[in-house]
């Protein structure tokens, strides 16, 4: 079965810092990476996705992720973060040719200190 | 920007009594989705829709759930009856060929 595994349960930041949030997945075949975010007491967005291409991602707000197929790995990283940031970020993958179905990872609680 | 409804927000229920949520996804979008997030969790599939049939509902808990997307538009999924540990956030979401999915803001269901 396919996992999609983030380490890094919290993570505490001071702005300006960069960050990087790990996730790897467990699958041999063809995937949709997704990064998203929920800010406290909102729903779900989309960061940014990867379907094909170009293995680096932009997304909004300034993140980024990069593909590295060779490790499994889809890391979201940004620069320099802002109090703004605060928030749980979930990676999540969708096999190509399946359903479609999104499988989330466990998230990783970003908090960075003013 | 379209967004994926969901009503109520929250909703407070006592242990064995019924309740239901209700999900109107983006207009033209085939494929919806249920999901339940525990808290501190991501969230887990628990039914997915393709027009009105049920592509997926293997997680689904069908002694107490079930869920229904009649007219191939919107959706309710029911709970019945409701148990401690069905408390989460249970999140409705919407997706086209080619695209992530559209996530509403989710009922917050609380059983007490």
């Amino acid at each position: 079965a396919q996992s999609v595994s983030q380490h890094n349960h919290h993570v505490i930041l001071s702005e300006a810092a960069s960050l990087e949030l790990g996730c790897n997945y467990s699958y041999g075949g063809t995937v949709n990476l997704f990064w998203y975010v929920q800010y406290p007491g909102q729903h779900l967005q989309l960061l940014l996705k990867y379907f094909s291409g170009d293995p680096l991602v932009k997304g909004i707000k300034g993140f980024e992720a990069e593909f590295i197929k060779s490790k499994f790995s889809f890391n979201l990283r940004k620069p320099s973060v802002q109090w703004s940031d605060t928030a749980e970020y979930f990676c999540a993958v969708i096999l190509s040719g399946s359903a479609r179905q999104l499988t989330f990872g466990s998230g990783t609680q970003l908090t960075v200190l003013p | 920007e379209a967004e994926v409804a969901q009503s109520p927000r929250y909703k407070i229920t006592e242990k064995s009594q019924a309740v239901a949520f209700w999900c109107d996804p983006i207009s033209g979008h085939a494929t919806l989705y249920w999901y339940r997030q525990i808290l501190g969790q991501g969230p887990e599939l628990l039914v997915q829709f393709q027009d009105e049939s049920v592509v997926d509902d293997s997680q689904l808990p069908k002694d107490r759930f079930s869920a229904e997307r009649l007219k191939g538009v919107d959706s309710t999924l029911k709970i019945q009856p409701a148990e401690l540990g069905d408390s989460a956030m249970y999140l409705c979401a919407s997706s086209a060929e080619g695209e992530g999915y559209t996530f509403g803001s989710g009922t917050r269901l609380t059983v007490v």
